[in-house]
């Protein structure tokens, strides 16, 4: 089956620097890709989409300048959490959709996911 | 906005028991899919309802969609451990929000 990897899979950064998490489709092209943000005990909140080569469309409230989405190529995307911030800790997971088949099925592949800590 | 919620919130049952969740959106939705999160794990998705009053069965769960498309189901018969999880539903159409989620607890 379709597998997504994330890296790293858990980083922790001090407050004001910046940490990027690779979202990788190891066996698909991933037209689409999905950034949602999972704080404990909590359902997964859409952060944004992206598709490759074009610009990242985030949800409301999601800073565009603090979460930087990448997708520049149809098997890696990128997330970069600039100038993190205690509150920023959480858990961030990708997903990714491939084809058409995909977009009619609905089926979205999940990376495991990368837990991240700011001290 | 459009929210998805999800009854229970918790569920504790014993293994063999039955278990459903349920799940309500205050808008009409194009369709719904399910996925069922491991402890500490991603969400994997479990399968999607497209059509009005749509049931779908997977070994000993079953999947409704109601009538109005503004609800959906989840039926588990004969829980098992390997249950265990947290199960989302979720919009499809053009946002795609995860429901709130119900954690099944299954006691051996």
């Amino acid at each position: 089956g379709a597998v997504v990897s994330q890296h790293p899979s858990w980083v922790i950064c001090k407050s004001g620097t910046s940490v990027k998490i690779e979202c990788r489709s190891l066996d698909f092209q991933a037209t689409t890709m999905f950034w949602y943000r999972q704080f404990p005990k909590q359902s997964l909140m859409l952060m944004a989409t992206s598709n490759e080569g074009s610009k990242a469309t985030y949800e409301q409230g999601v800073e565009k300048d603090k979460f930087l989405i990448n997708h520049a190529s149809l098997t890696l995307s990128t997330l970069t959490v600039t100038s993190a911030h205690p509150e920023d800790s959480s858990f961030y997971i990708c997903s990714a959709r491939a084809t058409l088949t995909d977009a009619l099925s609905g089926e979205q592949y999940f990376g495991p996911g990368t837990r991240l800590t700011v001290t | 906005g459009q929210q998805v919620m999800q009854i229970p919130q918790y569920q504790h049952v014993q293994e063999g028991e039955d278990f459903t969740t349920y799940c309500n959106s205050s808008t009409t939705l194009s369709n719904i899919q399910w996925y069922k999160q491991r402890p500490g794990g991603h969400p994997v998705f479990l399968i999607q309802l497209v059509k009005s009053g749509e049931v779908k069965k997977q070994k000993r769960l079953t999947f409704q969609f109601g009538e109005a498309k503004k609800n959906s189901s989840l039926h588990i018969t004969a829980t098992q451990t390997t249950d265990v999880g947290t199960y989302f539903c979720k919009d499809n159409f053009n946002k795609f929000y995860f429901g709130s989620g119900t954690k099944l607890n299954v006691k051996p």
